[in-house]
């Protein structure tokens, strides 16, 4: 595996579930992102971890919850989702806030 | 504070023709600027960037951007299109240079016509 891994590609759940996202970089950057991609809007940052310290942008509603366990492995929880949570996820690594290496996107939709 | 605008949410152009994608910013202070390229069903990939050290940059594929501080603009333009460049691009700014702050554009949707 090279670049920045994202699971799954794909994920379709309802409004009371409970599902998570996961990026693995294989880069051995210092630096993880959670980025939000809706239609026609810019790109959104979610969260950063950097040297395992978290940095969130204060308008991310609750139900989006970011786990870093190490500086390879990132996760995002989500419950309780609403349907305008619909979007591509995309998850990016960095050294040291350098330039950005970005998955492939995990396609989130909410009934 | 920081933004960048993309003119046109959509572009297209014929193969061979020029590719002319336009990005303005505002910033307090000389900023960093981006370009990024999306691939269907892909992430983002660095087309070029601009640091201060030229103000004509060129990337990756055949694309350069050129930065004019007195129009405020970093517009992306490539000589003659390729099938192969169709894909939506985002411009950003950052006032540090660092991905902790960067700002991107709406993004551009270029379509190549045969």
């Amino acid at each position: 595996e090279t670049g920045v891994t994202q699971t799954p590609r794909h994920l379709v759940m309802g409004m009371t579930n409970k599902k998570s996202l996961k990026c693995e970089q294989h880069l051995g950057h210092n630096a993880m992102y959670w980025y939000k991609q809706s239609a026609k809007k810019p790109l959104e940052l979610m969260f950063v971890y950097s040297l395992e310290e978290r940095v969130e942008n204060n308008s991310v509603p609750s139900r989006f919850s970011p786990e870093c366990p190490n500086s390879s492995h990132l996760f995002l929880h989500l419950h309780t989702l609403q349907p305008e949570d619909s979007a591509l996820y995309l998850c990016a690594s960095s050294q040291s806030g350098g330039e950005l290496f970005f998955g492939e996107g995990s396609r989130l939709t909410v009934l | 504070a920081q933004s960048v605008t993309q003119l046109g949410s959509h572009v297209s152009v014929s193969e061979g023709a020029l590719v002319l994608l336009r990005c303005n910013y505002s910033s307090s202070v000389p900023p960093y600027l981006f370009w990024y390229v999306q691939y269907p069903n892909q992430g983002l990939q660095l087309l070029l960037k601009y640091t201060s050290a030229a103000t004509l940059v060129k990337g990756i594929n055949g694309f350069e951007a050129e930065f004019k501080k007195s129009e405020t603009s970093f517009h992306l333009t490539k000589p003659s299109a390729h099938m192969s460049d169709a894909a939506e691009y985002f411009c950003a700014v950052s006032l540090s240079g660092s991905a902790r702050q960067l700002t991107f554009g709406s993004g551009t949707q270029l379509t190549v016509l045969p």
